[in-house]
């Protein structure tokens, strides 16, 4: 079975411009979560989308938006970046309530984002 | 805010010692509370997992304990191999049916000395 799959794996933006990362989950998971790890931190939570609409969002400034298409895939899209923003970006797909019943998140590898 | 401490930061324990890592949590709504390791260069992988309504849960090597009137909750891992080391991320989430936010700790880094 495939896991959760995110592209690309590395990418390097300038300041201010806009970049978009996607993920494609574990076949029947409808949820799908977005993390910002920077080097020698946690994650931290982003969104999480079900069913194509956004159930929760992380304390990230609007510039950050994601979306999730018919087929469960999702796009996180960042605007006008930072140097701030360059970090670990992680996808995890997850059957909602799966964690009342064990299963947790099943994560991607991350796409590495290099703003410069 | 929730929040999730960890410690230690580090730890190096000698081939067949224990290591043990321990974490508090601020939201006492929180229900799951799951352990993840990452090793370089890729996502964190979910090890272990507890729910409120459990105080320990044990597999093979791991193990974790959870005192939800503290709201402490700690990894163990006996006999440690090479193949340990890695960074190691404790958790805390009050899940719904269509939402899950998960609040990771800052990581603790495990080496294990052969």
């Amino acid at each position: 079975d495939a896991g959760v799959t995110q592209s690309p794996t590395h990418l390097i933006k300038t300041r201010g411009q806009h970049v978009t990362l996607r993920c494609s989950p574990i076949s029947g998971h409808k949820s799908v979560s977005w993390y910002q790890q920077v080097l020698g931190q946690g994650p931290q939570f982003i969104f999480q989308y079900y069913e194509k609409e956004e159930r929760g969002r992380g304390n990230f400034p609007d510039r950050f938006s994601a979306r999730q298409f018919p087929n469960y895939s999702s796009e996180l899209n960042v605007n006008a970046l930072l140097l701030g923003d360059s970090a670990l970006y992680l996808c995890a797909s997850s059957l909602p309530g799966t964690p009342l019943h064990g299963g947790g998140y099943t994560f991607g590898s991350g796409t590495r984002l290099t703003v410069v | 805010g929730e929040n999730v401490e960890q410690h230690p930061s580090t730890l190096s324990v000698q081939e067949g010692d224990s290591a043990v890592i321990k974490c508090t949590y601020s939201d006492s709504a929180s229900n799951y509370f799951p352990w993840y390791k990452q090793e370089l260069g890729k996502g964190p992988q979910l090890i272990i997992d507890i729910r409120s309504n459990v105080g320990e849960k044990k597999d093979q090597r791991i193990a974790v304990t959870l005192n939800k009137t503290a709201k402490h909750f700690s990894l163990h891992i006996t006999e440690t191999q090479p193949e340990d080391s890695a960074v190691y991320f404790c958790a805390a989430s009050m899940t719904g049916t269509s939402y899950d936010k998960v609040i990771f700790g800052p990581g603790t880094s495990l080496s294990v000395i052969p």
